[in-house]
């Protein structure tokens, strides 16, 4: 089974530009989540989709952050216009069942770096 | 809200215990998670406390407390692969499926 996967593994742009991440969850996990970690701290929740719907986007910072996920598949995340706060590292995790003990399956994540 | 303190290193040698404690302040969750991650790696799931007491997997234990506001992992045996960051999460009972993750806690193995 192939673990989730995301792209690109790094991504150094400057300020004010615009950066797509790509998300691919695991076959068949209707549920993914995008969380972030900034200056290596705690691991933040940004939103969640169910299938091609938005369940909880209440992590989201602002409106400069957009996330869809067409056709309930892959999922994107897009910066705009990048910030030097936005520099971090950015996970996606899918999950097959929705339950308490269902654990999150995560990507190696994307580092972002804005200069 | 929801508040999850751990400390944010532990060093050990190999073969040693260590215990990595995760104290919360939340308002209501369903059960607490541990997550290990290597250096570029990817979060990966350790274990679940549903209920207080003890889970055991091989050589790691995971402890839930509710009445204490805590919960600890175990590790036994360490191996200097263990060296990594461990992280405490708790999905709130809010209706949504969201997990909180604490502050996180890198543990350094030596020989």
């Amino acid at each position: 089974e192939a673990g989730v996967t995301q792209f690109p593994s790094h991504s150094v742009i400057e300020k004010g530009q615009t950066v797509t991440l790509r998300c691919d969850p695991i076959s068949g996990h209707d549920n993914l989540y995008w969380y972030r970690r900034v200056m290596g701290k705690e691991i933040k929740f940004l939103l969640h989709f169910v299938k091609e719907s938005k369940q909880d986007e209440s992590g989201m910072p602002n409106n400069r952050f957009l996330a869809e996920r067409t056709g309930g598949t892959y999922s994107t995340l897009k910066v705009q216009p990048a910030e030097l706060e936005d520099s971090g590292v950015y996970f996606c995790a899918s999950s097959q069942a929705v339950g308490n003990a269902s654990p999150l399956h995560f990507g190696n994540g994307t580092r972002l770096t804005v200069t | 809200g929801q508040s999850l303190e751990q400390p944010s290193e532990v060093t050990a040698v190999e073969g040693a215990i260590v215990q990595i404690n995760c104290t919360y302040q939340t308002s209501g969750f369903y059960g607490l998670s541990w997550y290990q991650q290597h250096d570029g790696g990817a979060p990966t799931f350790l274990s679940y406390n549903a209920l207080d007491g003890l889970e055991e997997t091989g050589r790691f234990s995971s402890f839930l407390s509710r009445s204490d506001s805590y919960g600890y992992l175990l590790l036994q045996e360490l191996q200097m692969k263990d060296s990594a960051s461990y992280f405490c999460a708790v999905r709130p009972n809010t209706g949504f499926q969201k997990l909180v993750f604490g502050t996180g806690t890198r543990l350094l193995v030596s020989p």
